[in-house]
Formats: structure tokens, sequence, C-alpha cells
């Protein structure tokens, strides 16, 4: 399996911070990369997608890069409804693995 | 728009089989992979396996022995089917949508399940 390390695993910003995430593949998976924000009760919703396309009604203060084994999630400006937590999830192989998540906390 | 709404039981007594449903509305089941994902209470993600409509599944190893999931395109349904649960089964179970490239865009609100006597 393709183990995904997420760092930081917490994190505290301000409203319009910009912050980034990490997110890197125990191998190689080209851009085969996904981002997810999670808000408490709610199901994963698919922010960026094959590494740096943004999906279709996700702000643009979101993007991601990256290929290989290192990965980034950035969110400039960050708006009261950008606090949550975000998975990235390697779509390259089966089994689909996701990171332990990064919990983006109001400071 | 895409639609998808799990159901079944909220409490499973241990040793027993855990069987959920997933129905889909507004997508082909036939062009799609469709997956089951858990979230234990408090905890990350952790992908159970998808089949495809055809019968191509593709289950987590850690899983495998115990797990069955089911297209049923006459009726726009996923089946899951976990046997022999215990306490570390209990979760919020969700379906989901992947492209087959891995990227898994359309989610259920999710449903949880309780392994408990």
């Amino acid at each position: 399996d393709i183990q995904m390390t997420q760092s930081p695993s917490s994190l505290s910003a301000s409203v319009g911070d910009s912050v980034t995430i990490t997110c890197r593949a125990s191998e190689t998976i080209s851009k085969n990369l996904n981002w997810f924000q999670q808000r408490p009760g709610r199901a994963p919703k698919l922010l960026i997608y094959a590494a740096s396309n943004l999906q279709s009604g996700v702000p643009s203060r979101f993007s991601g890069g990256g290929s290989g084994t290192d990965f980034t999630l950035t969110i400039s400006s960050l708006q009261p409804e950008d606090f949550a937590t975000y998975y990235c999830q390697q779509g390259f192989s089966v089994p689909r693995t996701f990171g332990q998540g990064t919990k983006l906390e109001i400071k | 728009q895409v639609q998808l709404q799990e159901s079944g039981p909220g409490l499973v007594k241990p040793s027993e089989t855990l069987s959920l449903t997933c129905t889909v509305s507004g997508a082909s089941m036939t062009s799609y992979f469709w997956t089951w994902i858990r979230q234990p209470p408090g905890k990350g993600l952790e992908w159970i396996g998808y089949n495809f409509y055809s019968g191509s599944a593709n289950y987590n190893p850690s899983l495998k022995s115990r797990v069955t999931i089911s297209v049923d395109t006459s009726k726009n349904q996923i089946s899951l089917r976990l046997a022999s649960v215990t306490a570390a089964d209990t979760a919020v179970y969700y379906c989901a949508r992947d492209w087959g490239s891995g990227v898994i865009d359309q989610w259920g609100q999710g449903t949880l399940v309780t392994v408990s006597s």
C-alpha cells in the first residue's frame, strides 16, 4: 500500500492568512493526488484533483501543486468557512489511501 | 445533479454482518467505480473498496476476507456487506463515485453504524 503522510497534523491561522499543507507519498504517484475538505458532521468535499486541478465550484483561493511524491495544498486569504480538516488521497493505485488529515483551526 | 444516499441498520451486533445500500441518482451506473469508504468516530478515512458494474471489484487487503461490494444497475444501487463485525468496525460509512482514475468526486452524506451488543 502507498502511505500518505500529511504535515502538519494541525494548524492555527487567522482569517485573511495564507496556509500551506504538505502531503508526501511513500512512492511516486505521478500527479494522481487529490485534496478534500471535511467540515464536522459532513462528508468530504473534493477540492483539487490530479494535484493541481480545481474542482468545479471551488473558490480560486484554493490551489494545489506537486508531482511524484511531494504535494502541497495552499489556501490564500482564509475565510471563516475554510476552518475544517483537510485530507490528501492518492489515486495512483489500489487500495486508495488517504493522509491522516490536517485540522485547520482559527487562531 | 448527482446524489448518493446510504441506508441500512444503524446498529449491528458483534460477529454479525453489516449490510448497507447506496441509492444513486443523476449518474450512469456503468461509467464509474462505485466505492465505499469509512471513518471511525474522530478518526481518518479508510477506503474499503470499489466495484464496477461488470463485476471488477477491488478491496482493501485489510478487509478483503470479510467484504463484498455489489452494483445493481437495474435498481441504481450499490451494496456493502461486511461480515464478522467487531467494535472496530464502528464508523460512518460513505458511498462515493470514483472516476476510475482515483478521483472520488461525489459522496453520500454517510451513515453511522455502531457495532454493539
